[in-house]
């Protein structure tokens, strides 16, 4: 889920399937993760949040799971829906940034297109 | 409805000019932020508050300017000494300080175009 340069990496899918959004961290203190949706032209809006003490959090139509060995965060969308269609980005935080969001790091995003 | 309203949504500015983005919350949260977005790059701090009269630097707080003199309103200043302003700018809040006052609450943003 991670970009390098000015593109975004994009990931299209056919409406009705699942999408499984991916973004990799590397700060080993990390222990809470978040992922915003953005649409375009507005500001981002809170999908769902996982503590490190988690590998795995539903809620309706998406699952967040979280792999610590590896470091992988990923977000997985059922049944997609052509709302659905935006730039999904994480954030992460460390236990010693001192709990406020002033602490969160921003992933670069991927857009999700969704195919009729 | 409570939420962030930003303004203006488009700005447009002159090289060498001072132009100011209003935030303003109806949310009763303690913690307000700006945020910087570019094409293909993560949201980047500028400046975040707390509290109300008390501010701190973030991540690119050069050639920007805040200030907190009520708890609703967390306004950003891009000076002329901010040297590549153009930009999607971003305002959020937060319930303050505490353990798990991760969620960002964001406004629909301000896109400032230097000419």
């Amino acid at each position: 889920g991670e970009s390098v340069g000015l593109h975004l990496p994009t990931l299209s899918v056919q409406e009705g399937d699942n999408s499984i959004i991916n973004c990799a961290y590397s700060n080993s203190a990390s222990d809470y993760f978040i992922w915003y949706k953005q649409e375009s032209g507005k500001g981002p809006q809170f999908i769902i949040d996982i503590r490190s003490n988690m590998d795995k959090r539903q809620g309706q139509r998406v699952t967040v799971l979280l792999n610590k060995t590896v470091k992988h965060l990923s977000l997985q969308i059922a049944a997609t829906q052509p709302g659905d269609s935006a730039v999904y980005f994480c954030a992460e935080n460390s236990r010693y940034s001192g709990g406020g969001a002033d602490g969160l790091t921003f992933g670069k995003g991927t857009h999700l297109i969704i195919q009729p | 409805d409570g939420g962030i309203t930003q303004s203006p949504k488009y700005l447009f500015r002159k090289e060498g000019q001072n132009v100011t983005l209003s935030c303003e919350q109806n949310l009763n949260h303690d913690a307000m932020y700006w945020y910087r977005q570019d094409p293909g790059q993560g949201l980047r701090l500028i400046y975040y508050s707390q509290i109300v009269n008390d501010f701190q630097k973030g991540d690119i707080a050069e050639g920007y300017s805040v200030s907190r003199e009520k708890k609703e309103s967390f306004p950003l200043t891009v000076t002329s000494a901010q040297k590549n302003p153009t930009a999607f700018y971003l305002c959020a809040s937060s319930i303050g300080r505490a353990a798990g006052a991760n969620v960002l609450t964001f406004g629909a943003g301000s896109r400032l175009t230097v000419l």
